[in-house]
């Protein structure tokens, strides 16, 4: 039990084009989902926090209007990254959480790179 | 600022016991867990402390002291597939995790 998919698992992109990643709980409901960024060998980084209806919550530093986050029910969140520039090549990783547990359980992650 | 330090890395041979610390700065502290992390791979929870005191879970065991800022986690028996990077993580708020620098274990035959 609680797996959580992501997809595209990899996708290359021209600068200036928008990706967007999906994040599904596949056999439990997410009241909160994180979305993170980890460069090689570096720590994971919490981009923003989303509920499921309401707007996301952003970390300090990260542009809302480049990264759309949406958590449009209690299994699926999206991250859009708009008009993606090579800087924001990354590896990008959701999670998922179940309210009153502390357990965030991570999907395998998504590697971008805008060429 | 807020900050989570833990050793670089650590190496260790098969059977072995390591230990890797954790030292938090933090606005807000809820509790401190830990993360297991192959390369390439996503990060799998080990384990939570919110209290003081010692958790234990198989082979793995974790400690938190919060009047020092301070955890660590315990493996014992080591075993090869445990190389692998260890983060441990505060929640200093509700919704919010901040993830240490990250530990590289390296179990040697």
């Amino acid at each position: 039990g609680a797996v959580v998919s992501q997809h595209p698992s990899r996708v290359i992109c021209k600068s200036g084009t928008s990706v967007k990643i999906e994040c599904r709980s596949l056999d439990f409901q997410a009241t909160t989902m994180f979305w993170y960024r980890q460069f090689p060998k570096q720590s994971l980084m919490l981009m923003a926090t989303s509920n499921e209806g309401s707007k996301a919550t952003y970390e300090q530093g990260v542009e809302k209007d480049k990264f759309l986050i949406n958590h449009a029910s209690l299994t699926l969140s999206t991250l859009t990254v708009t008009s993606a520039h090579p800087e924001d090549s990354s590896f990008y990783i959701c999670s998922a959480r179940v309210a009153g547990e502390e357990t965030q359980y991570f999907g395998p992650g998504t590697r971008l790179l805008v060429l | 600022g807020q900050s989570l330090e833990q050793p670089s890395e650590v190496t260790a041979v098969e059977g072995a016991i390591v230990q890797i610390n954790c030292t938090y700065q933090t606005s807000g502290f809820y509790g401190l867990s830990w993360y297991q992390q192959h390369d390439g791979g996503a990060p799998t929870f080990l384990s939570y402390n919110g209290l003081d005191g010692l958790e234990e879970t198989g082979r793995f065991s974790s400690f938190l002291s919060r009047s020092d800022s301070y955890g660590y986690l315990l493996l014992q028996e080591l075993q090869m597939k445990d190389s692998a990077s260890y983060f441990c993580a505060v929640k200093p708020g509700t919704y919010k995790y901040i993830f240490g620098t990250g530990t590289r274990l390296k179990v040697l035959a």
